[in-house]
């Protein structure tokens, strides 16, 4: 089975613009979650999806949003890019057979943002 | 934010000698993960152990949780360089259902040959 793809894997930007990053979680997986990770903060959850609704947000500004597909592939948008959203996006799948809690999550490779 | 801290921040040891990090955290939680990062890439899960566990060993690995101390600690026996990686442990909250984990700050290992 093939693991958890993202798309692009590495991005460069400018201040102002928007991305929007791609996850295709692993074939039967119905919940994505997706993570930041920079030096400074560590892995910080961002939100997840489950069935095309977010079921979980953490604490980012509006700037981020996301959503699902009925495929379960996810896409997460930034918009008006900030110096301080360089980092490593991270994608993360599961089964979600027991609604969530205690099951692993499959990381994808990470798309690496940089914001000039 | 993140759930805690992990201990200690780095780690060098030689091949053969084994590794322990710590991982503390702050609010009830339903379970721990421990994950392994190689190189800024994406995270491999290692170990899931239960609030209701107090022990967990998956080949080298042995896992200890004490939900008291709020703290749990991974142990990597008879260390390979093939186990140079970031380790960090998550935690799932009691507060809401699906998925959403929350990280420590990292323990950097470096095995030497």
């Amino acid at each position: 089975k093939a693991g958890v793809t993202q798309t692009p894997r590495y991005l460069i930007k400018t201040r102002g613009q928007q991305v929007t990053l791609s996850c295709s979680p692993i074939s039967g997986h119905r919940s994505v979650s997706w993570y930041q990770q920079t030096p400074g903060q560590g892995l910080q959850f961002l939100f997840e999806y489950f069935s095309e609704t977010q079921r979980n947000k953490g604490n980012f500004p509006g700037r981020f949003s996301g959503r699902q597909f009925s495929n379960s592939r996810s896409e997460m948008n930034v918009s008006t890019l900030e110096l301080g959203d360089s980092a490593l996006y991270l994608c993360a799948s599961s089964l979600d057979v027991t609604g969530g809690a205690g099951e692993t999550q499959y990381f994808g490779p990470g798309t690496r943002l940089l914001v000039l | 934010s993140q759930q805690g801290e992990e201990d200690p921040q780095a780690l060098s040891i030689q091949e053969g000698e084994n590794a322990t990090m710590n991982c503390s955290y702050k609010t009830s939680i339903n379970n721990l993960q421990w994950y392994r990062q190689n190189s800024g890439r994406g995270l491999v899960h290692l170990i899931l152990i239960r609030s209701n566990e107090r022990e967990k060993h998956s080949g080298r690995l042995r896992v200890t949780l004490d939900t008291s101390k709020k703290s749990s600690s991974l142990l990597i026996t008879a260390s390979r360089a093939a186990d140079t990686a970031s380790y960090f442990c998550a935690t799932d909250g009691v507060w809401a259902a699906g998925n959403k984990l929350t990280f420590g700050g990292g323990t950097r290992v470096l095995v030497k040959p």
